[in-house]
């Protein structure tokens, strides 16, 4: 039972236009949510985080946006580069959990010159 | 050098033996974790502990152990590998600031088993 789920295994997009990243969840006690990165033979790398006390965290060319009604949040890169061509994750975690993570099955980004 | 060290990087063995994954850190994190991570699959969570005395079962502990031998050394092992723990294995730290705080965590590169 996939508690947060990347339904789309890849994604390509062309050099400078909008990257948009989508995960679902169904844990409703999830409250903190984040995304990762990861390039081959490399662990995740942390991108940016957002609580469910908002609805949109921005950092640089990164955004996220949660939909809490929904059960949905998305990373948008903008302008997107060839060198964020790696695997996404997204993972959540809730305050009674001790703050474990559950993570989606990611998704690969390939951003095309 | 990394934050986060894992050995060995790569490692082949037979069924039936006895292995250990190590990790160290360098960042201070009192909180470190085991996942692993399966083709299409997410990471799930082995093992986590959040202080050298508190260990604490994951979502899929079964047919492995952990041991925090230091605030910076959590070591993995496996006691009988089986060819169903071939896998991409991965440790991390956070830093605790409390027990419900939110933190990212932070990985090392992984360590690449298979076992035949």
């Amino acid at each position: 039972d996939q508690q947060v789920k990347q339904n789309s295994p890849s994604l390509s997009v062309q050099e400078g236009r909008i990257s948009i990243l989508n995960c679902d969840y169904t844990n409703s006690m999830f409250d903190y949510f984040l995304w990762y990165k990861k390039y081959p033979a490399e662990g995740p790398t942390f991108l940016i985080s957002i609580s469910s006390i908002k609805d949109k965290n921005e950092d640089g060319r990164f955004t996220v946006f949660l939909n809490k009604s929904a059960k949905h949040l998305s990373l948008h890169i903008v302008p997107s580069q060839p060198g964020d061509s790696a695997v996404y994750f997204c993972a959540a975690s809730a305050s009674g959990s001790a703050r474990q993570l559950t993570f989606g099955s990611g998704t690969q980004l390939t951003v095309l010159p | 050098d990394a934050d986060v060290t894992q050995t060995p990087r790569n490692r082949i063995t037979k069924t039936g033996k006895r292995i250990m994954l190590e990790c160290s850190q360098t960042k201070g994190h009192d909180r470190m974790y085991w996942y692993r991570q399966d083709p299409g699959l997410g990471l799930r969570l082995i093992y986590y502990s959040f202080d050298v005395k508190d260990i604490n079962k994951g979502e899929i502990s079964d047919g492995y152990s952990v041991s925090r031998q230091a605030q910076a050394k959590f070591s993995l092992s496996l006691e009988s590998a089986i060819p169903n723990q071939t896998a991409l294995y991965f440790c991390a730290t956070s830093d605790g600031l409390g027990r419900g705080s939110n933190q990212p965590q932070h990985f090392g590169d992984g360590t690449r088993l298979s076992i035949l």
